[in-house]
């Protein structure tokens, strides 16, 4: 089974402030993360993903990640945040084990960034 | 090249219709899974199709079918309609085997509403 937990329902920061958007997950086997950015009336945009290798990922807008296998995390973060940031953050598990692309969702973390 | 495109954008049901959604992926990707998105439940898994055949199942009721064509479009159906059926639906694409480590790109959804 595979499952993710966002247990922020928002995250309130300042612009020019960094922030961090908590993720954990569990999977039986090894697991494809991935960030997507959804915003009002609109589908998910991807941001970034960690299959394997280096553990602090990079994706679009400047935003990164760090995978911690001991600590099951995959925090999204960005060293200085902008007011068009302000969004709805989901971070998505995918175990290995599995077959096909079924990706398991977090409940969403609701990001906004005051000028 | 085109992102995931899904129609229509907005409909109004009433309980105990039928509805049909489509989903045309982007070109050359072969899987198309289909999630729902509520604010109580959040994102949910619903299907994934991969080469016309379905490849995975969420855990929802025998009225939320669909299928894939061979030019890898998917339909969705929900059969019998309820007010909780009231939701996004999002159709993603990915290429698929043998490339499965790669991300999901969404659609804009369906927005379905129940009277």
């Amino acid at each position: 089974a595979q499952s993710v937990a966002q247990p922020e329902d928002q995250v309130k920061v300042a612009e020019g402030n960094p922030l961090t958007v908590k993720c954990t997950y569990s999977v039986s086997g090894n697991p494809y993360l991935f960030w997507y950015v959804q915003y009002p009336n609109r589908g998910l945009q991807f941001l970034l993903k960690y299959i394997t290798g280096d553990n602090l990922v990079k994706g679009s807008y400047g935003f990164e990640a760090e995978f911690n296998k001991s600590q099951t995390s995959f925090h999204l973060k960005k060293p200085s945040a902008l007011v068009s940031d302000s969004a709805l953050y989901f971070c998505a598990v995918r175990d290995d084990n599995n077959a096909g692309n079924m990706l398991t969702f977090g409940g969403g973390t609701r990001l906004m960034v005051k000028p | 090249k085109a992102g995931v495109t899904q129609t229509p954008r907005y409909l109004i049901k009433t309980r105990g219709q039928q509805v049909t959604l489509s989903c045309s992926p982007i070109s050359g990707h072969r899987s198309v899974s289909w999630y729902q998105q509520t604010p109580g439940q959040g994102l949910q898994f619903l299907f994934e199709y991969f080469s016309e055949t379905q490849r995975n199942k969420g855990n929802f009721p025998g009225r939320f079918s669909g299928r894939q064509f061979s030019n890898s479009r998917s339909e969705m159906n929900v059969s019998t309609l309820e007010l909780g059926d009231s939701a996004l639906y999002l159709c993603a694409s990915s290429p698929g085997q043998p490339y499965s480590n790669q991300p999901q790109h969404f659609g804009d959804g369906t927005r379905l509403s129940i009277l």
